[in-house]
């Protein structure tokens, strides 16, 4: 069974740095077929993608965030981490840590979500 | 970066209706980078159609999606109360991924 679980902090000030976590099950973040994307969610608000780690560890981050972000994974413990720097309260949103494979080229498995709030 | 928007925002129907929502791209997007989820109120999106036409595995088959170039389309034949939901579309590209801002459905 294929699972993905996010964990980090619930509760984040202004101006730090938060680390997510997912871990991964089922399947093998060295498969070359996947890949791992990290996507938000503000309350009441559409999706937007953060950052994608490919099979060959390549890279990829929003225009938008890209000097705020970087993501990484350790294969070993089958865990993708990233990293936000310089928190706001408008980075307040679930965050999901989602599967891609190249099988259908689509986020086809999605993590429950982890609610982090950013407040002093 | 290709942006995607979604038309309409809302969508009132009744059970047993036709579905048809809008996904148009900037510039054109390669089928196969495609795809809609589904989210349901308080639940992680679920993949519903990749490549633009292929259903996900365990989706029902009243749900389709078409369209190429910049205009893809998810029709839903027969809405049931449990197609009450939000339906994005996402596009792959350059190595960047986009989401649209959603269609919301509502079932009466």
């Amino acid at each position: 069974q294929v699972t993905l679980k996010e964990s980090g902090p619930v509760l984040v000030k202004p101006t730090e740095t938060l680390t997510l976590t997912c871990t991964v099950s089922g399947f093998s973040l060295s498969n070359g077929r996947v890949g791992v994307s990290w996507i938000r969610q503000p309350p009441g608000k559409a999706l937007e993608w953060l950052a994608h780690i490919f099979s060959d560890d390549r890279k990829s981050y929003s225009t938008s965030l890209k000097t705020r972000l970087a993501i990484s994974k350790d294969t070993s413990k089958s865990q993708v981490v990233l990293t936000m720097t310089n928190i706001d309260p408008v980075d307040t949103a679930t965050y999901y840590c989602v599967r891609r494979t190249v099988t259908t080229y689509a986020f086809d498995m999605w993590g429950q979500g982890t609610m982090v709030t950013v407040s002093s | 970066e290709i942006v995607l928007t979604q038309s309409p925002g809302t969508l009132s129907l009744s059970p047993g209706e036709r579905a048809t929502l809008s996904c148009r791209a900037s510039q054109s997007v390669d089928s196969s980078d495609l795809a809609w989820y589904q989210q349901r109120p308080g639940q992680a999106p679920r993949l519903l159609i990749y490549g633009a036409s292929s259903r996900a595995t365990g989706i029902p088959d009243r749900f389709s999606g078409s369209g190429s170039g910049t205009d893809f389309t998810l029709t839903i034949s027969r809405l049931e109360p449990e197609d009450s939901a939000v339906y994005y579309c996402q596009q792959y590209d350059s190595s960047l991924f986009t989401f649209g801002p959603g269609t919301k459905v509502d079932i009466k």
